[in-house]
């Protein structure tokens, strides 16, 4: 069974600072990583997702995926107040139907 | 921007109690997923659906059963509640099954059962 692993568990940052998240994961077929932002007592939203090894951004978001090492991070760069959710780190597995596998969480708190 | 709504918001049942969760999306999306997000062990797949009358089986079925009666419309149905499924139900969907489709989540169900 595929593994998600987060960390850190929490972050708390200054409201301008870049925020950097981490995620690493078991199987080497993971198709594509997605990350996922949850708002207390909303549903999580598709934030950005990548499926090539290498970085990706889109304006404040870059994603890194190295697959030799497992590992994902997305970084949020000048970090908002606005930004202070739960980040979910979540892969697909290739020949898995769409389903996702979801890592615990990020919880990211940024400060005024 | 997909839409997906869940009903109801919060419910509270006993132990044995039966219970149905629903689910609407209103983009025409093929799939459509059940899931519970408990502490410690994050969002996990219940039943999963590629159009209606079809149910796939997710990774943690027991104690549930699933109906997509239409494109629109997929229910959970708890038929004896037990306490260990007290819990925050999400469900999602999407317009394919690929790795590059985005899942859109419902803003979700709380579950108690005493």
């Amino acid at each position: 069974q595929e593994k998600v692993q987060q960390s850190p568990e929490s972050l708390i940052v200054p409201e301008g600072a870049m925020s950097s998240l981490n995620c690493t994961f078991s199987n080497s077929a993971s198709q594509s990583i997605w990350w996922y932002q949850q708002h207390p007592g909303k549903g999580p939203e598709a934030l950005i997702s990548i499926f090539s090894n290498g970085n990706k951004k889109e304006g404040r978001l870059t994603v890194y995926l190295n697959r030799a090492s497992l590992h994902v991070s997305l970084h949020i760069r000048d970090s908002q107040p606005s930004d202070s959710a739960v980040y979910l780190c979540a892969v697909i597995i290739t020949g898995n139907t769409g389903k996702l596998i979801f890592g615990l969480g990020t919880t990211l708190q940024v400060q005024p | 921007e997909a839409a997906v709504t869940q009903s109801p918001r919060n419910k509270v049942t006993v132990t044995g109690g039966n219970v149905t969760l629903s689910c609407r999306q209103t983009n025409s999306h093929n799939y459509m997923y059940w899931y519970r997000q408990d502490t410690g062990h994050g969002l996990r797949l219940i039943h999963y659906s590629y159009g209606a009358g079809n149910l796939q089986i997710g990774d943690v079925p027991d104690g549930y059963k699933a109906t997509r009666t239409t494109q629109e419309d997929f229910f959970l149905l708890l038929e004896l509640a037990s306490p260990s499924q007290t819990s925050l139900y999400f469900c999602a969907s999407s317009d394919a099954e690929g790795a590059r489709d985005t899942q859109y989540f419902g803003p979700g169900t709380r579950l108690l059962v005493l």
